[in-house]
């Protein structure tokens, strides 16, 4: 069955530094989401991708965040200058269609630490 | 802006007892609800979902859930729990068209054998 792979599965890093992380959808999918978690919060959305552009960000996605389709594959988070909150796991997602009916499909996450 | 509440965060029960996990949204608005589960080390996978037609639907692993309007809510049961349904729940919305999840803080099961 066909899944979102995300690398790295850990990511460490130091404030201020900036960090990318990897996601590669699933193949037949046109739209492309990115999610966060908190330890001990609730997940939340931050960004969603549609045809080379952002169709749609939260409160949360400000300008030290964005979104990359670099290739036919792969769809990257880019922090510029990371926060201690930035910590947190990131959950990248893709969908065949917008909205209903289309289900959203999880990575498994890139755990963020900022020291 | 809407919201989901999942009133349970921890729930023990032992094999075989029945299950019900609370899911309460705001919004004024046509939603579409989903159930996700979280097994220990996964990723988050699709429980179920509704988007129109019969409130009562049914999902992967004996789960269904309920679908009321006038509640806004959509509680997740399963009839018999197995050790295997240990993990953690999440109910999420979104709105008709719209691209956004909108996630609950989640119930983690635990089933003791």
């Amino acid at each position: 069955e066909p899944e979102v792979t995300q690398t790295p599965s850990h990511q460490v890093t130091q404030m201020g530094q900036e960090v990318i992380l990897h996601c590669v959808p699933i193949s037949n999918h046109l739209y492309f989401y990115w999610y966060r978690q908190i330890l001990g919060q609730k997940v939340e959305f931050l960004v969603s991708f549609y045809n080379n552009e952002i169709s749609e960000k939260s409160e949360i996605f400000d300008d030290q965040f964005s979104v990359e389709r670099p290739d036919g594959s792969n769809f990257t988070l880019k922090i510029r200058s990371t926060k201690l909150e930035d910590s947190a796991m990131y959950f990248c997602a893709s969908s065949e269609t917008s909205g209903a009916p289309g289900e959203q499909f999880f990575g498994p996450g890139t755990r963020l630490t900022v020291l | 802006a809407q919201s989901v509440s999942q009133h349970n965060h921890h729930v023990i029960l032992s094999e075989a007892a029945s299950l019900e996990l609370g899911c309460n949204y705001s919004y004024g608005g046509t939603v579409n609800l989903f159930w996700y589960v979280q097994y220990p080390g996964q990723h988050l996978q699709l429980l179920l979902k509704y988007f129109s037609g019969d409130p009562l639907v049914k999902g992967i692993k004996g789960f269904e859930a309920e679908f009321i309007k006038s509640k806004f809510s959509f509680n997740l049961r399963k009839p018999s729990v197995q050790w295997s349904d240990t993990a953690e729940y999440f109910c999420a919305v979104i709105k008709n068209a719209g691209n956004m999840l909108t996630f609950g803080g989640g119930t983690r099961l635990m089933v003791k054998p």
